[in-house]
């Protein structure tokens, strides 16, 4: 099956500074979403992206996907407490959910 | 509108008991899905139902792992009996399809059920 290598596993930043975690595929996917799952939570979709190239923005999120259709990148601007979470990209060959594979998170702490 | 219900939230047993896992979807949405979390992993999906259908349960460990959505609606999922390696939370989501790409979902998650075998 499908493997994604998400970096970094976790990262400690201050607050009010800018975030990049990304995701890489062994295949091609035509689907890329990043959830952020919050303790006790399921996870919560953020952002999707659908096509080759393209950049998308929730917020002070952005997330693209990569021309090459293996990887894709998240970024967070100015990080807020609020922030603090695990962050996981997943990634889907046909765009079924069926195929969906997570990868395995950044963990996000965010010093005052 | 309400969100993916899950319960019990929480369930510790000893190893060789059994479990079960009820989950209420969103209303309308005909797929639900079954993933396993365990921790410092991303979710893996174990069995996707379509209404009260099974559309792939390829990675449900079918030895001791049941699942299933009788009428079209709620679903509940079994473990008997349990390993110490199901330690995991146990996560329900529901979806429909989008309409920019057809052939994507996007899933809501329930809060999850975390399991401890003891």
């Amino acid at each position: 099956g499908q493997q994604l290598n998400q970096s970094p596993q976790s990262m400690f930043i201050q607050e009010g500074e800018d975030v990049s975690m990304n995701c890489t595929s062994s295949s091609i996917f035509n689907t890329w979403l990043w959830y952020k799952q919050d303790p006790g939570e399921g996870p919560v979709l953020l952002i999707a992206l659908y096509k080759a190239g393209e950049l998308t923005s929730n917020g002070r999120l952005t997330a693209q996907f990569g021309t090459t259709r293996k990887d894709s990148f998240l970024n967070i601007s100015a990080s807020i407490p609020s922030d603090v979470g695990i962050y996981f990209c997943a990634g889907s060959p046909s765009g079924s959910a069926r195929q969906l594979t997570f990868g395995s998170g950044t963990q996000l702490t965010v010093l005052p | 509108e309400a969100g993916v219900a899950q319960s019990p939230r929480y369930k510790i047993i000893e190893k060789r008991q059994s479990v079960a896992f009820w989950c209420n979807p969103i209303s309308g949405h005909a797929t639900l899905y079954w993933y396993q979390q365990i921790l410092g992993q991303g979710p893996k999906l174990l069995i996707q139902f379509q209404n009260n259908g099974v559309v792939d349960d390829s990675q449900l460990p079918k030895d001791r792992f049941s699942a299933e959505r009788l009428k079209g609606v709620d679903s509940t999922l079994k473990i008997q009996p349990a390993k110490l390696e199901d330690s995991a939370v146990y996560l329900c989501a529901s979806s429909s399809p989008t309409t920019r790409n057809s052939g994507a979902n996007v899933l809501t998650f329930g809060a999850g059920s975390r399991l401890t075998v003891l």
